[in-house]
């Protein structure tokens, strides 16, 4: 079956970094996203993941070991506006179509002064 | 942003009658989704398009229709609503097919919260 784990909530202080992590089980690999949601809003797009390794972009950076199911988002230099739910979707290969994600539930990170 | 919007973004319903939500794109892109978001499960698929008329039903389809009649829409009907259909949907939409080393990201439109009474 499909199963992607992230932890629930997490908690930060402003200006330090933190890690979040999701460890995926699917039907095939085509690729790992991370995407940000504040409340009440539209999960924008953060980073995307298809090869192992590390992608940094600016504050945001994503890693992906694809032997062992399992990547992570680091945000460095927190921020307030940082706080939000973050989303960790896997797309792999269901029915015949290779395009759909399924996420995780999410991680709410609370950033604290 | 990509350019998607969804109507109502708002609707309050009562069980058992017909609801119809809208997504619209200007972006032109071939593929658009629907998802449902609920405490404790994450977005969950209901259905998919790739293309005009072209449609397949996701991991939560029961209970939800869809069509597609020209690029830029992409219809979801509650047949007849249920309380456990309350929910926020979230339309997206994707350019292509992703390739090995294509990203085909999938971006939300602000979403639909739905209330059925």
């Amino acid at each position: 079956g499909q199963n992607i784990d992230q932890p629930t909530e997490m908690t930060a202080t402003e200006g330090a970094i933190v890690q979040i992590n999701c460890t995926y089980q699917t039907s095939g690999f085509n690729g790992l996203f991370w995407y940000q949601q504040h409340a009440g809003e539209a999960p924008t797009f953060l980073s995307y993941n298809v090869l192992d390794g590390l992608e940094e972009k600016g504050r945001f950076s994503s890693f992906l070991s694809r032997s062992k199911g399992y990547s992570y988002l680091l945000l460095k230099e927190l921020q307030m506006k940082d706080s939000a739910s973050y989303l960790c979707a896997v797309r792999g290969l269901y029915g015949g179509a290779t395009n759909k994600l399924i996420f995780g539930t999410g991680t709410l990170l609370a950033v604290q002064p | 942003d990509a350019g998607i919007t969804q109507s109502p973004r708002h609707k309050v319903t009562e069980t058992g009658t017909p609801v119809t939500l809208r997504c619209h794109q200007t972006e032109n892109h071939r593929y658009m989704y629907w998802y449902r978001q609920d405490p404790g499960h994450g977005l969950r698929l209901i259905h998919y398009s790739y293309g005009v008329k072209d449609t397949d039903k996701g991991e939560v389809s029961d209970g939800y229709s869809v069509s597609r009649s020209k690029t830029e829409d992409f219809l979801l009907t509650l047949e007849s609503a249920t309380s456990s259909q309350t929910s926020v949907y979230f339309c997206a939409i994707s350019e292509t097919v992703a390739g090995v080393f294509s990203t085909d990201t999938q971006y939300f439109g602000p979403g639909t919260r739905l209330t059925v009474l």
